[in-house]
C-alpha cells in the first residue's frame, strides 16, 4: 500500500492562474480531507469529502476555492485565479470509516508556490 | 472558539533528558486529542490518541480536563525523537472528524 499520494509536490503559479492539486487516498479508503499550512503557522482543515459529496467545508475560502472527489479517479482541489497569498503546502488526508474515531493518513503535500 | 494552542516554538533539549511538549485546548463539548509528528523528509504520522491511553516510542499524553491540556512526555530524550510535534484535537459530537491543528513544537534532541 503505497498510502495517500499527491501530486504535484511542487507547483509554480503566475498570480491569476489556476491551480490544480490532486490527492489519491489510501487504497480502501473513501473519506478524504484537505489542511493547508501557510508559513509558521499549523495545519488548517479546508474541506472533508467522501465519494462523491462534500460532507464540510467550512474551512474553505468563499471565492476561488473548490473541491472534489468523483467516483473514479482522485481528489481534486482547485485554485482559481491564484494570488501570493495562496502560496501555501496543502496537504490530503484519508481515512477508513467514521471520521471521528479513524486514524487519517496524510499525504506529503503539495507546495504551492505563486509568483 | 475551537482553538490548540503550543507555546513553544522550539524545544532543545539533550539526549537523556525528560521532554515535555505543551498542548492547551479550547473546546466547548467533549474533544478526542492527538499528537501528530513530522520527522524530517517524512508525513506527518500520528503519534498517539488520548482515547488509547498507551504509550509509543516512550511517549505518553494524558487528557487532563480541568487544565484543558494534553502535554506529551517522555522520560529520556533520543536523538531520533528530534521532528516536528502537533497536536490536534477533534471534536466528539463532530460527525466530521476534521482535526484542530496548533501550530508546531520542533524538537531538537542534541547529542
Amino acid at each position: 500500500n503505497a498510502g495517500v499520494m499527491q501530486n504535484p509536490r511542487h507547483l509554480v503559479r503566475r498570480r491569476g492562474q489556476e491551480a490544480r492539486l490532486r490527492c489519491s487516498p489510501m487504497k480502501g479508503h473513501s473519506h478524504v480531507y484537505w489542511y493547508r499550512q501557510l508559513p509558521e503557522e499549523g495545519l488548517k482543515f479546508m474541506v472533508y469529502l467522501q465519494k462523491e459529496n462534500i460532507i464540510d467545508e467550512s474551512g474553505m475560502p468563499k471565492e476561488r476555492f473548490s473541491a472534489e472527489f468523483p467516483k473514479e479517479g482522485p481528489s481534486i482541489l482547485r485554485i482559481q485565479q491564484v494570488v501570493r497569498g495562496d502560496s501555501a503546502a496543502y496537504f490530503c488526508a484519508s481515512s477508513g470509516g467514521l471520521a471521528n474515531y479513524n486514524e487519517q493518513f496524510f499525504g506529503p503535500g503539495t507546495r504551492l508556490t505563486v509568483l | 472558539a475551537q482553538r490548540v494552542t503550543q507555546p513553544e516554538k522550539l524545544l532543545s533539549v539533550f539526549k537523556g533528558a525528560p521532554v515535555e511538549l505543551k498542548c492547551n485546548y479550547s473546546y466547548s463539548g467533549s474533544p478526542e486529542l492527538f499528537w501528530y509528528v513530522q520527522y524530517s523528509r517524512q508525513r506527518l504520522q500520528l503519534l498517539l490518541r488520548h482515547i488509547s491511553r498507551e504509550s509509543i516510542k516512550g511517549f505518553t499524553a494524558d487528557l487532563n480536563k480541568g487544565e484543558t491540556s494534553f502535554h506529551l512526555k517522555k522520560p529520556f530524550a533520543q536523538e531520533e525523537d528530534s521532528a516536528m510535534y502537533y497536536c490536534a484535537l477533534s471534536g466528539r459530537s463532530s460527525n466530521t472528524g476534521k482535526l484542530i491543528f496548533g501550530q508546531g513544537t520542533t524538537l531538537q534532541v542534541k547529542p
